[in-house]
């Protein structure tokens, strides 16, 4: 199984709605990310909680919001989905131990109409 | 801010042969430098990791080095074969700012 996991993995909605992205990890890591992936573009961070009690925004966190259930959950929201939302989101986990590699999911491909 | 770039975007080359992908940073603080392979409409696979005290790293026919005093990272993949096509990304964390930091990524092309 995987160790970092994301559903939906494709995703079609319609401009003002809301939706959710769910993240899962069974690697014990207290740091959880959410980026999101354009076409030429590198990833870009959109929030990253480093345990439940400690959420952060990151460089693009305008129109998301997030939600860490427990240490091995970590949800990212759009309030009111908009087509230049239309991206490849990745869930990450990173192991707080030097050397702190991080761990990816395998991505949600969320279009919005 | 760390900037991250990988030059050339795109490179496309024969099969069998040996070749470097480029990753430059501009804050040579960095606590560690990951390597990434993406297939397309995939998630990243970590390829090596470099800590922040080490030269270079070395998997298979990839080796990976780091010069931070220059703020480069070069990854060496030796005998190309046509399932090394794929996008490769580098990412830098810095320590004083707890993120990663992530190149566009270099897309190869090895032609059979």
């Amino acid at each position: 199984d995987a160790d970092v996991t994301q559903t939906p993995r494709n995703r079609i909605t319609k401009t003002g709605k809301r939706i959710m992205l769910e993240c899962s990890q069974t690697k014990g890591h207290d740091r959880m990310y959410w980026y999101r992936q354009d076409p030429g573009l590198g990833l870009r961070l959109i929030y990253y909680s480093f345990d439940v009690k400690d959420i952060n925004k990151g460089e693009i966190s305008d129109g998301y919001s997030v939600s860490r259930q427990a240490q091995a959950k970590f949800s990212l929201s759009l309030e009111s989905a908009i087509p230049n939302q239309t991206a490849l989101y990745f869930c990450a986990t990173s192991d707080p131990r030097y050397p702190q590699p991080q761990y990816f999911g395998p991505g949600t491909r969320l279009l919005v109409l | 801010k760390q900037e991250v770039t990988q030059i050339p975007a795109a490179l496309s080359v024969p099969e069998g042969e040996n070749l470097v992908l480029n990753c430059s940073f501009t804050d040579s603080a960095i606590y560690n430098l990951q390597w990434f392979r993406q297939d397309p409409g995939k998630g990243l696979t970590s390829l090596l990791l470099i800590q922040s005290s080490q030269r270079e790293q070395t998997s298979g026919r990839l080796n990976a080095s780091l010069d931070k005093s220059s703020g480069r990272s070069t990854l060496y993949i030796a005998a190309s074969q046509p399932g090394d096509s794929a996008t490769y990304l580098c990412a830098v964390y810095l320590y004083n700012f707890n993120k990663f930091y992530f190149g566009s990524g270099t897309k190869l092309n090895v032609k059979p």
